[in-house]
C-alpha cells in the first residue's frame, strides 16, 4: 500500500506570495490532518478534514486554509506569506477521523522557505 | 490548556548505554502514542498504549503508561546508532482543536 504522498517536497517563496501544498492520503483513509513543524514550536496542529469537511482547526490565522476532495486528497493554502511561515508542513492520514486510537501516518512533508 | 511535556529535551548517549525519556500530560489521557522522527525524516508511529500501567516492548524499546494515565516513558537498552532521532509522545486533545497533542520531543544523539 502506498504511503502518504506530499508534493512538492521543497518550496521557496517570497513574502506576500501564496502557496498551495498537496497531500494524498493512504488509500482508504478518510481523515487528513495538517501539522506545522518548526524547531522552536515543535508539531503544531493546523486542521483536520474528514469526508470533505473541516472537523477541527488549530490556533493559526485565517491565512492558513485547506480543503479536502471527494477522493480524500487534501490541499493546504497559505496566503500572504510571512517569514515566520517557513517550516516543514506535514500531512498525516488515518482511517477514521473519530477513532482516537488510530495512529497517524505522516507524509515526508513539504519544506517551505519564505524569503 | 492541555499540555504534554517531554523530558529531557536532548539526550546524548554512548552507544551501548541505556536511557529513558519521559512524557507527562496535564490531563488524563485515554491513550498515548509514541512516534520517532529520524533526522531529515517524518514522524513514524511506534506504539500506542491504552491501559493504565500498560507495558509494551519492541525489541530494545520498552514503553510504559502510568497508573494514572497521565505519564509515560520510553526506555531504550543497549542504544545503537540507529536509535538516533527525535522521539515524540502524543495524546488525544480534550478540546476540539485536533486529534493529537504532541510533546516537544526528546532529541537523541548517539556517540559511537
Amino acid at each position: 500500500k502506498a504511503g502518504v504522498t506530499q508534493t512538492p517536497r521543497y518550496l521557496i517563496k517570497t513574502r506576500g506570495q501564496q502557496v498551495t501544498l498537496s497531500c494524498s492520503p493512504i488509500s482508504g483513509h478518510r481523515s487528513v490532518s495538517w501539522y506545522q513543524q518548526t524547531p522552536g514550536q515543535g508539531l503544531q496542529f493546523l486542521f483536520e478534514y474528514f469526508s470533505e469537511t473541516q472537523r477541527n482547526k488549530g490556533n493559526f490565522p485565517g491565512r492558513f486554509s485547506g480543503r479536502q476532495f471527494s477522493n480524500s486528497r487534501s490541499e493546504m493554502n497559505v496566503s500572504t506569506l510571512e517569514l515566520g511561515d517557513s517550516a516543514l508542513y506535514l500531512c498525516a492520514s488515518s482511517p477514521q477521523g473519530t477513532d482516537y486510537n488510530s495512529p497517524l501516518h505522516f507524509g515526508n512533508g513539504t519544506r517551505l522557505t519564505v524569503t | 490548556g492541555q499540555q504534554v511535556m517531554q523530558i529531557p529535551q536532548y539526550q546524548h548517549v554512548q552507544e551501548g548505554e541505556d536511557f529513558t525519556t519521559y512524557c507527562n500530560s496535564s490531563t488524563t489521557l485515554s491513550n498515548i502514542q509514541w512516534y520517532k522522527q529520524r533526522p531529515g525524516g517524518h514522524p513514524v508511529f511506534l506504539i500506542q498504549l491504552v491501559k493504565s500501567g500498560e507495558v509494551k516492548k519492541q525489541k530494545r524499546l520498552t514503553f510504559q503508561f502510568g497508573e494514572a494515565k497521565k505519564n509515560s516513558s520510553l526506555h531504550i537498552t543497549a542504544t545503537q546508532t540507529t536509535d538516533v532521532g527525535t522521539y515524540f509522545c502524543a495524546g488525544p486533545r480534550t478540546d476540539s482543536w485536533g486529534k493529537l497533542q504532541f510533546g516537544a520531543g526528546t532529541q537523541v544523539v548517539v556517540t559511537p
